[in-house]
């Protein structure tokens, strides 16, 4: 079955501090897309980034990495030197095509405050 | 601005009244998906479209009825509102179907009381 885990709910670092967020997936299709979405405390959920199941290569944008491991079915969200801005709430989702029809599940969310 | 429209942004009704929310995607954009989000909870995937027809149904009560009009806005219809249907209801749009990542309208918030 198709399914997203975020382990962590809630997340506190304070401002400067490295914090990786967690996400594990589970899938019986080869070809899948893998998400990564922010909701700021503003409530409009931005779209971060896209994996495909083929590319595994880690990708940096700033302060922002993600780290796609198939072995382990995990897509982990690392920000670096943590900002007061980036407190929100991060969704991982996971895209997979079963019988044709795309199906997109987005895990619980963690929620992450970053302190002064 | 993300380029989805979503009116109105908030909404106040009484229990058993009616209310439709209105959806207008991203230019481009063919797909549109209803989500729901209530106080301190996930993203619940309520119906989907795609240019006109509806492609996936989620977890949507018998209550609640969508459609996409042939200029691609979308409506979500929700009846015999209850109290538990208070919750942000969130449009999405994007190009194609679930190999994309979705843009988000700024959601309406919907209070039943």
């Amino acid at each position: 079955a198709q399914k997203v885990t975020q382990a962590q709910t809630e997340i506190s670092v304070v401002e400067k501090e490295d914090v990786t967020l967690d996400c594990v997936y589970e899938t019986r299709d080869t070809t899948y897309y893998l998400f990564w979405y922010k909701q700021p405390p503003s409530g409009e959920l931005v779209f971060l980034i896209r994996r495909n199941s083929f590319d595994e290569q880690n990708e940096i944008s700033g302060r922002y990495s993600w780290n796609f491991q198939k072995s382990t079915s995990s897509f982990n969200f690392t920000i670096t030197a943590s900002q007061v801005v980036d407190s929100a709430v991060y969704f991982c989702a996971l895209s997979e095509s079963l019988s044709g029809t795309y199906k997109y599940i987005f895990g619980t969310g963690t929620r992450l405050k970053v302190l002064a | 601005d993300s380029g989805v429209t979503q009116t109105p942004k908030h909404l106040i009704t009484a229990t058993g009244q009616r209310v439709t929310l209105r959806c207008s995607p991203r230019s481009g954009d063919l797909s549109v998906y209803w989500y729901q989000q209530s106080l301190d909870q996930g993203l619940q995937f309520l119906i989907q479209y795609y240019n006109g027809e509806e492609r996936a149904k989620g977890n949507i009560l018998e209550r609640f009825s969508a459609q996409q009009f042939p200029d691609l806005h979308s409506e979500l219809n929700l009846s015999s509102l209850e109290l538990g249907d208070s919750a942000l209801y969130f449009c999405a749009s994007s190009v194609g179907e679930g190999i994309y990542g979705y843009t988000f309208g700024s959601g309406t918030r919907l209070t039943v009381v």
